[in-house]
């Protein structure tokens, strides 16, 4: 079957930087997607990877490893409202997304 | 551009009643999918509608169904509604390309609640 895993919850201290870690079996990948939803409000589009390596864009960074089936969102000088759920979705060989059940992220000042 | 609108943003239903969501994409987009969502559960794909037809579908049963119209707008309907089915049903669009990756765009959301 096809199966995302995120850790279902971190914290951490306003200012620093936090990673969120993705792994994905899916059948076949054609990207991979992060979306950053607040509570109560609609997934928004946060990052695209589609080949190995990082992507830097502003404060968010999103890292990819095709061969390990592995990504990460790197969230520098944390603010408080980027406390919010980070979803991890994969497009697989169909070009359906396949979606992870999202990581809480809880910022303490 | 409006942005992806769902509504009713609110509903409260009882059991064995139906229900209609609709969803009005970003004015170019033709496809939409509407995806159930819980906690813990994240995001469970129910299907996708492009140009009027059904693309893809997910792992729900029949009392799941779906249409698209003419101008892309989309609704969900579920009827003999369960306890369990009580969730916040989002939509997203985007702009239909047959095989390519595409960024989804997301409503607001209905959230319902089925007592």
């Amino acid at each position: 079957g096809q199966n995302i895993d995120q850790p279902t919850e971190m914290t951490a201290t306003e200012g620093a930087i936090v990673q969120i870690n993705c792994t994905y079996q899916t059948s076949g990948f054609n990207g991979l997607f992060w979306y950053q939803q607040h509570a109560g409000e609609a997934p928004t589009f946060l990052s695209y990877n589609v080949l190995d390596g990082l992507e830097e864009k502003g404060r968010f960074s999103s890292f990819l490893s095709r061969s390990k089936g592995y990504s990460y969102l790197l969230l520098k000088e944390l603010q408080m409202k980027d406390s919010a759920s980070y979803l991890c979705a994969v497009t697989d060989s169909n070009y359906q997304l396949i979606w992870g059940a999202g990581t809480k992220l809880i910022i303490k000042p | 551009k409006a942005g992806v609108t769902q509504t009713p943003r609110y509903l409260i239903k009882t059991r064995g009643q139906q229900v209609t969501l609709s969803c009005s994409p970003i004015s170019g987009h033709r496809s939409v999918s509407w995806y159930q969502q819980t906690p813990g559960q994240g995001l469970q794909f129910l299907f996708e509608y492009f140009s009027e037809t059904q693309r893809n579908k997910g792992n729900f049963p029949g009392r799941f169904s779906g249409r698209q119209f003419s101008n892309s707008r989309s609704e969900m309907n579920v009827s003999t509604l369960e306890l369990g089915d009580s969730a916040l049903y989002l939509c997203a669009s985007s702009l239909g390309t047959s095989g390519k990756r595409e960024t989804q765009y997301f409503g607001p959301g209905t959230r319902l609640l089925v007592l």
